[in-house]
């Protein structure tokens, strides 16, 4: 069946403009985890959702960045106003829910680039 | 706080040879540990975790909680195992994974 998938895979933008990436996860899953990976680093956690809420925006690392998740489906993460520093791959990862056994699945990311 | 340590970001090893990718935590509760791979152009994906103490093509991990360690080991590597390996950490009531920087693993025929 189909995995994880992410538009658009590659995203060049201008510093200032705001930006939407979107997340079609496996159906029938009800968690979805957004993660941020820079330049030679690991994968950052920015939020994750079960079902249609956000019980973990811990990692949003300013409110420049939102989320939001509609029917259970597809969600879509909104950086406004750009800065360089926001340029990384952004992966989306789903799993059949989000209790502790259950394994997340990744998309293959966005990569953003902010000139 | 959690924290994950992948001590080398780059291990060259030739075919045949012994392999093991160092992985360190700090986390003060009884943590789940996993080991995530990523192949050239594919997306990450998960190799094994401690709780199922499963070998997966070849590979090995035991949680040593004296010495915080998650390391992941194979006796023999193989060609087709280059490929960044990243481990990662759960811990208790959280979903998000806490990740680590990675180790890019060659193996050279």
């Amino acid at each position: 069946g189909a995995g994880v998938s992410q538009s658009p895979s590659n995203k060049v933008t201008e510093k200032g403009k705001d930006v939407e990436l979107r997340c079609d996860p496996i159906s029938g899953h009800t968690a979805l985890y957004w993660y941020r990976q820079r330049l030679g680093q690991g994968l950052e956690f920015l939020i994750y959702f079960q079902g249609n809420s956000a019980p973990d925006k811990s990692g949003l690392p300013s409110d420049r960045f939102s989320a939001e998740r509609t029917g259970e489906s597809v969600s879509t993460l909104t950086i406004q106003r750009t800065q360089q520093e926001d340029s990384a791959v952004y992966l989306c990862a789903s799993s059949l829910d989000s209790a502790r056994n259950y394994e997340q699945y990744f998309g293959p990311g966005t990569r953003l680039t902010v000139t | 706080a959690q924290r994950v340590t992948q001590p080398e970001k780059l291990l060259s090893v030739f075919k045949g040879a012994p392999v093991e990718l160092k992985c360190n935590y700090s986390y003060s509760g009884s943590p789940e540990l996993f080991w995530y791979v990523q192949y050239s152009r594919q997306r990450l994906q998960l190799l094994l975790r401690h709780i199922s103490r499963e070998s997966i093509k070849g590979f090995t991990a035991d949680l040593n909680k004296g010495e915080t360690s998650f390391h992941l080991k194979k006796p023999f590597a193989q060609e087709e195992d280059s490929a960044m390996y990243y481990c990662a950490l759960r811990g208790t009531g959280r979903r998000a994974l806490t990740f680590g920087s990675g180790t890019r693993l060659q193996v050279q025929p």
